[in-house]
């Protein structure tokens, strides 16, 4: 199957600071990709739609300044958190589709101190 | 997107065969039923997806009532290693590139 890989894997940022997370497709091209952010036992919550040569599609009450997304290859998208701080503390998972199925990265936890 | 409900959480004895259903009353036509897992700090993988009727693979059975408003996974003999986050998800599967709205998942906790 389609593999999606995530880096870092783990990140310990300070409050204010930026932090980007990539996402790779590693055996396929992706023209979209997916955010998820998962709080601790809670559901997936899609963050926006990554599309490749065009701007990210946010859902509503995503901060577009505040969480920047390129897609600047087929093969990758990153997800930028600006200014973060502790309440940005967070599981990130990407995902992108390949056929009929929708593959997601390992995700990245996000701590903010 | 059609709304999905299930269980919170359920728990089996391992070598159990184990149900989950899912609800998707206002599901459309054109959606496909599809369901993932997810093990702590991982992401979720793909486990079965279904139209009508009965799927099988070599992890799970799906089956799907006529008139499609509920589906149900079926876990074969689980052991230790099938404790996860189940999700039920329903949409319009196409080659195209969609969106996936999670509901809140089955916790599922395998007991010794």
């Amino acid at each position: 199957g389609a593999v999606v890989s995530q880096h870092p894997s783990r990140v310990i940022c300070k409050s204010g600071t930026s932090v980007k997370i990539e996402c790779r497709s590693l055996d396929f091209q992706a023209t979209t990709m997916f955010w998820y952010r998962q709080f601790p036992k809670q559901s997936l919550m899609l963050m926006a739609t990554s599309n490749e040569g065009s701007k990210a599609t946010y859902e509503q009450g995503v901060e577009k300044d505040k969480f920047l997304i390129n897609h600047a290859s087929l093969t990758l998208s990153t997800l930028t958190v600006t200014s973060a701080h502790p309440e940005d503390s967070s599981f990130y998972i990407c995902s992108a589709r390949w056929g009929n199925e929708q593959y997601f990265g390992p995700g990245t936890r996000l701590t903010v101190t | 997107l059609a709304k999905t409900t299930q269980p919170i959480s359920m728990d089996s004895y391992e070598g159990q065969e184990v149900n989950i259903t899912c609800s998707h009353n206002n599901i459309a036509t054109n959606d496909y039923i599809t369901w993932y897992q997810q093990f702590p700090s991982q992401g979720p993988r793909f486990i079965i997806q279904g139209y009508k009727t009965k799927v099988t693979n070599e992890v799970a059975s799906l089956f799907i009532p006529a008139d499609r408003k509920s589906s149900t996974l079926s876990l074969p003999r689980v052991s230790l290693s099938d404790t996860a986050v189940y999700y039920c998800l329903v949409g319009e599967t196409n080659f195209g590139n969609e969106k996936l709205t999670f509901g809140t998942g089955t916790r599922l906790t395998i007991i010794p």
